[in-house]
């Protein structure tokens, strides 16, 4: 158990409908990263927040969008969903005292949010 | 650019076998890390190991080692004395201390079948 939470294990919905991911960070941990795994495309990182803030965004559509809470947990949003979203959707959380940066420390995944779009 | 291949798809070895997963990465940054993951059949990312790029030297946990040689731009994983257990895909990623992208670069993964 990694300690990253991440909600729901699985959804399955249709095209052109939004849907949220909700992770929660291990404790003490600031960052928070989300990653895309596809078939085609592999394991890819979108967008990564720290404390709040984004600090780096990787291949995100402009229909996903995320955020940070004060209490830490984050949320992924993926709107006008295409048959091309269905993928794996991982959240993971490094430690504090990376300050942000992935690099000086290891990042846990949580298990993943499975989306089938149909 | 950073680029992470484990020309790998897919290994199938016997019980007992010993078997080496490859990673070869490219980037032009004198500071940065390597990892490797393990995804089992169900589904979450494993994290197994972290070396930077000035410490070269081999490292040895239980059934697991790993080489790092950074005249090749490699950095392999070999398991000893293998067990169904291990079945998994197995992740190399590389991530760029100085880089602005806060994040890790996956290689598409070497699927392993350790059959009984």
């Amino acid at each position: 158990d990694s300690g990253v939470t991440q909600t729901p294990k699985h959804l399955i919905t249709a095209t052109g409908q939004r849907v949220t991911l909700r992770c929660s960070p291990r404790s003490g941990d600031l960052s928070v990263y989300w990653y895309q795994q596809s078939l085609d495309q592999g394991l890819q990182f979108l967008i990564q927040y720290y404390n709040g803030e984004e600090r780096a965004k990787g291949n995100i559509l402009e229909r996903f969008s995320a955020q940070q809470f004060p209490d830490l947990h984050s949320e992924l949003n993926l709107s006008s969903l295409e048959l091309g979203d269905s993928a794996l959707y991982f959240c993971a959380s490094s430690p504090s005292f990376t300050s942000g940066r992935p690099g000086a420390g290891e990042l846990f995944f949580g298990e993943g949010s499975r989306l089938t779009v149909l | 650019a950073q680029k992470v291949t484990q020309a790998q798809t897919e290994i199938s070895v016997v019980e007992k076998e010993d078997v080496t997963l490859d990673c070869v990465y490219e980037t032009r940054d004198t500071t940065y890390y390597l990892f490797w993951y393990k995804q089992p059949p169900s589904g979450e990312l494993v994290f197994l190991i972290r070396r930077n790029s000035f410490d070269e030297q081999n490292e040895i946990s239980g059934r697991y080692s790993w080489n790092f040689q950074k005249s090749t731009s490699s950095f392999n994983f070999t398991i000893t004395a293998s067990q169904v257990v291990d079945s998994a895909v197995y992740f190399c990623a590389l991530s760029e201390a100085g880089g602005s992208q806060g994040n890790l670069i996956f290689g598409k993964g070497t699927k392993l079948s350790v059959k009984p």
